[in-house]
């Protein structure tokens, strides 16, 4: 069973840093492409970055371009989200999301994890 | 950058009726690269179809996607008590990704 776990999110100062860390399971988690969408308060859902299986294709969404740095570690089954000079608009639930075995689309999610931009 | 426009932006049906959703592009979807997922309170959102009309793994047959270039719709045929939700389109395959406002299906 495909299994995405989400962790480091909390409560943060503006203009401060946080790591995202999202642990996979029950799938080969170097064959498949890895994404960050996030969902503020009772808003939609946003694209945040996408990275590639081997890390060759990295890409952000502008509103997070030179501020969040999305890697992976394959041999640990891992996704990470560095997100630093946080903004109160970065305040959301980020969830890390793979794509599916026939196709490139989201497929599975984890549950999320809150992170709080606010003095 | 495609933006992808929702409509209506609350249905409000019955149990037992048929909703349609509409999902509009703003330029042509290459390879109709258009997802649909179903999102409830509290909980990540779940992958209804992709391909703009191939149904995920374990999505029920009352949902169904069409449409190409940059009309799609998404349609339940008979709303069971579970499908209410907000529903979101989403274009993928190339950066960036991007979702629609989403669609609030509720009880009328």
């Amino acid at each position: 069973e495909v299994q995405l776990r989400e962790s480091g999110g909390g409560l943060v100062k503006p203009g401060g840093s946080l790591r995202l860390s999202c642990a996979a399971s029950g799938f080969t988690f170097s064959s498949y492409s890895m994404n960050w969408v996030r969902q503020a308060p009772g808003k939609g859902l946003e694209w945040v970055s996408s990275i590639s299986s081997s890390s060759s294709y990295i890409y952000y969404a502008d509103s997070v371009k030179g501020r969040f740095t999305i890697s992976r570690d394959n041999a640990k089954n891992s996704l990470y989200l560095q997100m630093d000079s946080l903004r109160a608009e970065d305040t959301a639930v980020y969830y890390c999301a793979r794509e599916g075995a026939g196709t490139l689309a989201p497929s599975y999610w984890g549950q999320g994890t809150l992170v709080t931009v606010s003095s | 950058d495609i933006v992808l426009t929702q409509s209506p932006g609350t249905l409000s049906l019955s149990p037992g009726e048929r909703a349609t959703l509409s999902c509009r592009a703003s330029q042509s979807v290459s390879s109709n690269y258009l997802a649909w997922y179903q999102q409830k309170p509290g909980q990540a959102p779940r992958l209804l179809i992709y391909g703009a009309s191939s149904r995920a793994t374990g999505i029920p047959d009352r949902f169904s996607g069409s449409g190409s270039g940059t009309d799609f719709t998404l349609t339940i045929s008979r709303l069971e008590p579970e499908d209410f939700a907000v529903y979101y389109c989403q274009r993928y395959g190339s950066s960036p990704l991007t979702f629609g406002p989403g669609t609030k299906v509720d009880i009328k």
